[in-house]
């Protein structure tokens, strides 16, 4: 079985400060790893995603991820935060061969801009 | 190519009734899955469904759940004899078929907020 934890429910940063969220995953098996972003109301809108490749990831919204096998994390970064940024954050693995199935979701973290 | 489509938004139910929540998934997809986002949690998987054909119904709830995903028209999520525990937001997710499935991704709609009073 798999599982996700975020650490921190609410994280707040100042407005170009870096952002730095955390993900910790635990897998028996080689994991596929996703960030989604959810804003108030809304679906949830993929970020990035590591399947394996290449271990820095880079997403849209200049947000970026770095898989550790290590340290069985995989934390979200981008160096410096916008307001447009404020939104919920979830990690997410999944063990399927396709990559998509049965995401198991971590808590979800809060990000909080301060102007 | 619209998104994932969700209807209701919102639905209220009383206890004892049914909700049915519906979603078309994005043209050409031919795989929909099923969330639940309680208030303060993560996303919870429920079923996953191919057409007319349950994949993987691991998360679903043993008991008044279920899902379909016909041939023709959106798939659904049925919950019978709702009660207040059911109140949450049930987010739909499509994606293509893929046999490598690394350059796909699922894409989620905007969810259906169910509340039982």
């Amino acid at each position: 079985a798999q599982s996700v934890t975020q650490l921190g429910s609410h994280v707040s940063v100042s407005e170009g400060a870096l952002v730095l969220l955390r993900c910790n995953y635990s897998s028996s098996v080689p994991p596929y790893l996703f960030w989604y972003v959810q804003y108030p109301n809304q679906g949830l809108q993929l970020l990035l995603k590591y399947t394996s490749a290449a271990t820095l990831v880079k997403g849209i919204n200049g947000f970026e991820a770095e898989f550790k096998k290590s340290e069985t994390s995989f934390h979200l970064t981008k160096p410096s935060a916008h307001m447009s940024d404020a939104a919920e954050y979830f990690c997410a693995v999944s063990l399927s061969n396709f990559g998509n199935e049965k995401l198991t979701f971590g808590t979800g973290t809060r990000l909080t801009i301060i102007p | 190519n619209a998104g994932v489509m969700q209807n209701p938004r919102h639905l209220v139910r009383r206890r004892g009734q049914e909700a049915r929540l519906r979603c078309s998934p994005m043209k050409g997809h031919s795989h929909v899955y099923w969330y639940r986002q309680l208030p303060e949690e993560g996303l919870k998987f429920m079923v996953y469904l191919q057409k007319e054909n349950i994949i993987d119904e691991s998360g679903m709830p043993k008991e008044r759940f279920s899902a379909e995903f016909p041939k023709e028209g959106p798939s659904i999520l049925r919950i019978q004899q709702v009660v207040r525990g059911d109140s949450a937001a049930y987010f739909c997710a499509s994606s293509p078929f893929d046999r490598q499935g690394l350059d796909t991704e699922a894409f989620f709609g905007q969810g259906t907020r169910l509340t039982v009073v």
